[in-house]
């Protein structure tokens, strides 16, 4: 049973580029969660999709988005880079209706923005 | 403001000795609270989730308290190894489950030298 994966693993794009990262959840799971990870701080939530929808989003601006596709897997996109986005971005898969709510973190994606 | 506050920042311990890591909360309403262990660069893997209920619980070697009056929780790592050096990352959920949120504290970054 695969658990969360993350594509890429690495990525270095420059300033004013977009760019897209892809995540699939744990089998069996619905609920797709993004958060953002700078060097030395703990993850900060971007955003959450459940159902294909944006469920609940944390204070990032519109250059972030994503998607959620019927298969569950998930995309977050961020559009004008700034060199203050290269952080590590990490995607965590639930069940909506799971005890406790427990998540799964994926490997992560590491972004350098240059 | 909900906010998850950890101690010390960091640690340096020899192999085979016993520490404590502090996580201090403010999220309210409270719904369960997690332990993770994250590897430089990795994702977090979870290590403990005590709910309102629970005092103690345990991991192998990881053990978490929780005191739900004090909004305290610790993790004792006992007879460490060189393995556990990681960043231990203590998250709060709150809210109503299906709408919760998850605050992380910034973690513990913990070396065991042998």
């Amino acid at each position: 049973d695969a658990g969360v994966t993350q594509s890429p693993t690495h990525l270095i794009k420059t300033r004013g580029q977009q760019v897209t990262l892809r995540c699939s959840p744990k089998s069996g799971h619905d609920t797709v969660s993004w958060y953002q990870q700078a060097l030395g701080q703990g993850p900060q939530f971007i955003f959450q999709y459940y159902e294909e929808e944006e469920r609940q989003r944390g204070n990032f601006p519109d250059r972030f988005s994503g998607h959620q596709f019927p298969n569950y897997s998930s995309e977050l996109n961020v559009n004008a880079l700034l060199l203050g986005d290269s952080a590590l971005y990490l995607c965590a898969s639930s069940l909506r209706q799971g005890v406790g709510y427990e998540q799964y973190f994926g490997p992560g994606t590491r972004l350098t923005v240059t | 403001k909900n906010q998850v506050e950890q101690s010390p920042q960091s640690l340096i311990i020899l192999e085979g000795k016993n520490c404590t890591l502090q996580c201090n909360y403010t999220v309210s309403p409270f719904s369960n609270l997690r332990w993770y262990k994250q590897d430089t660069g990795r994702g977090p893997v979870s290590l403990t989730i005590m709910t309102f209920s629970e005092n103690t619980k345990s991991n192998g070697r990881y053990t978490a308290t929780l005191d739900a009056d004090t909004k305290q929780s610790s993790l004792h790592i006992t007879a460490s190894q060189l393995s556990d050096s990681a960043s231990y990352i203590c998250v709060v959920m709150g809210g109503i489950s299906g709408y919760s949120t998850l605050t992380f504290g910034k973690g513990t970054m913990l070396l065991v030298s042998p």
